[in-house]
């Protein structure tokens, strides 16, 4: 099944934008899915089917998918999205939802 | 409100056998497709299974590390989804949350911690 790649971190100062990718071999053909979790809760879906938002989500959470690598954009960072992301799709291939490896987001 | 309250976990040696059950409330359970993932002490999160509507068939998929250890079943006159775990292993023990299955795995438990242990 797919390995989803993601940095193991990614650090941002308040108010710049974060970047995390996730890639394997044309995901840009899948419908890619994040997830945030801060510690100690349960995860919460924040993007789903690349692009789309969940009711309640900020406009800040943005996502992009094309090629090998899917990617969530978190504009105008706070101190509220210090958590971790995972990104997560169905491999048809295998009949199995894989996740990605997370990337810990720290706002500085 | 959409709940979702997991029970069931516990200690529990290795080889044997432990019944998870997920609890809904809030929406139409019979519905919705439903999904386990677990997440052991300090890792990420790993799909386990996932179990298709009773309209839609309401047919299982594992994970290869769980595939013909786990059953994922349910009771839609309870709103209670299950996870029976057998042959349990080390590398189990993890914190199981369920999940609705609709637009990605959108609504999540708080879950129940599994410990196999000797």
């Amino acid at each position: 099944s797919s390995v989803l790649t993601q940095p193991p971190s990614v650090s941002v100062a308040p108010g710049q934008t974060a970047r995390i990718s996730c890639g394997v071999n044309n995901i840009g053909s899948e419908s890619v899915h994040w997830y945030q979790q801060k510690p100690g809760q349960a995860p919460v879906l924040v993007v789903y089917d690349d692009t789309d938002r969940p009711s309640g989500i900020p406009e800040r959470f943005s996502g992009s998918n094309s090629g090998n690598t899917a990617t969530l954009t978190i504009s105008r960072v706070e101190a509220g999205d210090e958590a971790d992301y995972y990104c997560q799709l169905w491999d048809s291939s295998s009949d199995q939802y894989v996740f990605g490896t997370g990337t810990k987001v720290t706002v500085l | 409100e959409v709940q979702l309250a997991e029970s069931g976990g516990g200690l529990v040696k290795p080889g044997g056998s432990l019944r998870l059950s997920c609890a809904v409330s809030g929406f139409p359970f019979n519905n919705v497709w439903m999904s386990w993932v677990r997440q052991a002490p300090g890792k990420g999160l790993e799909w386990v299974g996932r179990i298709k509507s009773k309209t839609d068939g309401g047919t299982t998929d594992y994970a290869a590390p769980v595939k013909g250890r786990f059953t994922i079943s349910r009771d839609d006159s309870k709103n209670t989804l299950y996870l029976q775990m057998n042959s349990l292993k080390t590398e189990d023990t993890a914190l199981y949350y369920c999940t609705t299955v609709s637009l990605a795995f959108d609504i999540w438990g708080q879950g129940t911690m599994v410990t196999v242990s000797s």
